[in-house]
């Protein structure tokens, strides 16, 4: 079974960048386990936010909102994804979490702070 | 900036039905905007219900159907549980490749 798991620093400092890999685990590859993979991120309290999604060929989508400080990656040979998010503040303070396709599989989501 | 309305909070009573929508600032909503829903209890990941308007995940209760009606996406409930008090969010694509959620309905059983 194909299980996704978040990794990166809980925290950041104001204006530096965010990284996150997600890495896909179980039966199959990054590849042959789905067509695209989406990053999603909450506030504590808020909404749902949906930054990005990557396609298998390379192909990426991006929220407008983040108004090009997000970069979505894929690494086939480490079987995993990755996000990166520049110039942050205490608003990308959030969980984030990583979903394959349809949203049928989640990483348990990685808290970030955004903090001096 | 492209904006997904949901209502803020509704209220169904044990047993009865109740509908969810999601509506679209750019108009109706189609197929074509594979409206996602999903379920999230307070201190929980959100759990995915809905995918491409209609479709249930295996996990999904067939208590719960996503719809197209009247130009919004729709999730109807019938015959609610006290274990489906939750929030809901859906989620649309944009030009098949944006996506947007709306701000979440807080569904209360009572």
């Amino acid at each position: 079974q194909v299980q996704l798991q978040e990794s990166g620093p809980g925290l950041v400092k104001p204006s530096q960048t965010l990284s996150l890999s997600c890495t896909v685990y179980g039966r199959g590859s990054l590849s042959s386990s789905s067509y695209y993979w989406t990053w999603i991120r909450q506030p504590a309290g808020k909404g749902l936010e949906w930054i990005g999604r990557i396609y298998n060929a390379g192909i990426v989508y991006y929220n407008p909102s983040l108004k090009s400080r997000a970069t979505l990656s894929m690494d086939m040979a480490q079987n995993r994804f990755s996000l990166n998010l520049t110039s942050v503040t205490a608003a990308d303070t959030a969980v984030y979490y990583c979903a394959s396709g349809d949203f049928d599989i989640w990483g348990q989501g990685t808290l970030v702070a955004v903090s001096s | 900036q492209t904006v997904v309305t949901q209502e803020p909070s509704l209220t169904v009573s044990p047993g009865g039905t109740v509908t969810l929508t999601c509506a679209s600032s750019t108009g109706a909503v189609t197929s074509h905007y594979y409206a996602n829903w999903f379920q999230q209890i307070p201190g929980q990941a959100p759990r995915p219900l809905i995918y491409s308007t209609s479709n249930r995940h295996i996990w999904t209760p067939d208590r719960f159907a996503g719809s197209l009606v009247g130009g919004k996406a729709a999730l109807t409930l019938s015959g609610a549980q006290s274990e489906d008090e939750a929030d809901y969010y859906c989620l649309l694509y944009f030009a098949s490749s944006q996506g947007v959620f709306g701000g979440g309905t807080k569904l209360t059983v009572l």
